[in-house]
């Protein structure tokens, strides 16, 4: 099966400029996650949807970034605007269960560099 | 409070050599599941093991194994006779939750590296 797909794979942008993820997530999946994981640390969940609507977005910073998943498959993330302290990785991952609980199945990422 | 502790932040060990990472954490649920993932230099995490909270039995797969003893709130991973290939951050991860709304941490990572 096809993995979680991550697009673009980089990106350079200069603060205060805004810039958009891309995920599609295994086929099936109703659960999708995004994760900022900043260099040297684990990965911190930003937003978790079940389907298209959202169950958690507690740790995202509502001022700055924003996330849809509109029916219910593939999933944008952006951040508008950026600021230097959002450089890192930004993972996708989606789960066949509503906890993850079976494991994850992440994508390669989108490692974001903000100068 | 959830929380997962990976004191180790860099281990170097020679190929061929056993390496164990530990993973320690802290729930108040009494029903909680316990992870651990491989991120390679590629960058994308790896699933490698689910354990839940009722299952203490420890599990061998290949050359890794792993050691859940709840008594030390402990998760830890070995790996035997090590390769090159292993190298990568390894990170464990705690899931608890109920009523269907679960929360997923994950540790800080501890970076293996396998030197040839």
């Amino acid at each position: 099966e096809a993995g979680v797909a991550q697009s673009p794979r980089y990106k350079i942008i200069e603060k205060r400029q805004s810039v958009a993820f891309w995920c599609n997530p295994i086929s099936g999946h109703a659960t999708l996650y995004w994760y900022q994981q900043i260099l040297g640390q684990g990965p911190k969940l930003l937003i978790q949807f079940q389907n298209n609507g959202v169950v958690d977005d507690s740790q995202l910073p509502k001022d700055r970034f924003s996330a849809e998943r509109l029916k219910g498959v593939d999933s944008t993330l952006k951040i508008q605007p950026a600021k230097l302290e959002d450089s890192a990785v930004y993972l996708c991952a989606s789960s066949s269960d509503a906890g993850g609980n079976y494991g994850y199945t992440f994508g390669s990422g989108t490692r974001l560099t903000v100068v | 409070a959830q929380k997962v502790t990976q004191a180790q932040t860099e281990i170097s060990v020679v190929e061929k050599e056993d390496v164990t990472l530990d993973c320690v954490y802290e729930t108040r649920d009494t029903t909680y599941y316990l992870f651990w993932y491989k991120q390679p230099p590629s960058g994308e995490l790896v699933f490698l093991i689910r354990r839940n909270s009722f299952d203490e039995q420890n599990e061998i797969s290949g050359r890794y194994s792993w050691n859940f003893q709840k008594s030390t709130s402990s998760f830890n991973f070995t790996i035997t006779a090590s390769q090159v290939v292993d190298s990568a951050v390894y990170f464990c991860a705690l899931s608890e939750g109920n009523s269907g709304t679960y929360k997923y941490i994950f540790g800080t990572g501890t970076r293996l590296k396998v030197l040839a």
